[in-house]
């Protein structure tokens, strides 16, 4: 059964550049069938698509926060990445990544979801 | 982008009773080519990640009970608990994905009555 488990620092300091990972168990990322996608969620609040990835490293990102998002793709090592850069309060949430299923012509839900983690901006 | 909006916020319901969540695009999410909604429903209980319900908008996921129903065309969208039990208490999210930009309706914080 596919898993995903986010890691990386709970705490970055404002002006800062989030990085997290995603590591994908129990199946292969470079299934054409999927993208991969980062989803986040502030504190007491709803979900707010990031971006999402294809095996290939085709992306789309939310256009709110384009110009801070890159994610990339490490096929051999079954794991995708989030960075988000001059971070501020306002990105404190939970980060979550999900695999998103993909039916031409583009990517459609989420499912599973890992677990989340909590990023907290603050210096 | 698509707005995604979700009525109501927040919902009680009596055990045993039917609950029904809307969900209104602010653009059609109906696909001509294939003629199917692009539209999801999630299930998200405290401290966990949301949960897939129901994909192309009335296609229930694998494992989920039937006493979940999507329905709806276009614009107009309904989640739908027949007779509700105690675990469906949880928030839940409509999600279109007829735009490569996805987005999701606020939420609707469903409770016992």
């Amino acid at each position: 059964q596919l898993q995903l488990q986010e890691s990386g620092p709970g705490l970055v300091k404002p002006s800062e550049t989030l990085s997290l990972t995603c590591t994908v168990s129990g199946g292969s990322i470079s299934s054409s069938s999927y993208y991969w996608g980062w989803i986040r969620q502030p504190p007491g609040k709803g979900l707010e698509w990031i971006g999402s990835i294809y095996y290939s490293g085709s992306t789309y990102y939310n256009p709110s926060l384009k110009s801070r998002v890159t994610i990339s793709v490490d096929t051999s090592k079954n794991q995708f990445s989030l960075k988000l850069s001059s971070v501020t309060a306002a990105d404190t949430a939970v980060y979550y990544c999900a695999r998103q299923r993909y039916q031409l012509p583009q990517p459609n839900w989420f499912d599973p979801w890992g677990q989340g983690t909590l990023v907290t901006v603050s210096s | 982008d698509i707005v995604m909006t979700q009525s109501p916020d927040s919902l009680a319901v009596s055990l045993g009773e039917r609950a029904t969540i809307n969900c209104k695009s602010s653009q059609s999410v109906l696909y001509s080519s294939n003629n199917k909604n692009y539209l999801a429903w999630y299930q998200q209980k405290p401290g966990q990640p949301p949960k897939l319900l129901i994909y192309w908008a009335s296609t229930r996921e694998s494992g989920v009970p039937d006493r979940f129903s999507g329905s709806g065309s276009g614009t107009d969208f309904t989640l739908t608990i027949s007779s509700l039990q105690a675990e469906d208490v949880a928030v839940y999210y409509c999600q279109q994905y007829y735009s490569t930009r996805v987005t999701f309706g606020q939420g609707t914080r469903l409770e016992i009555k």
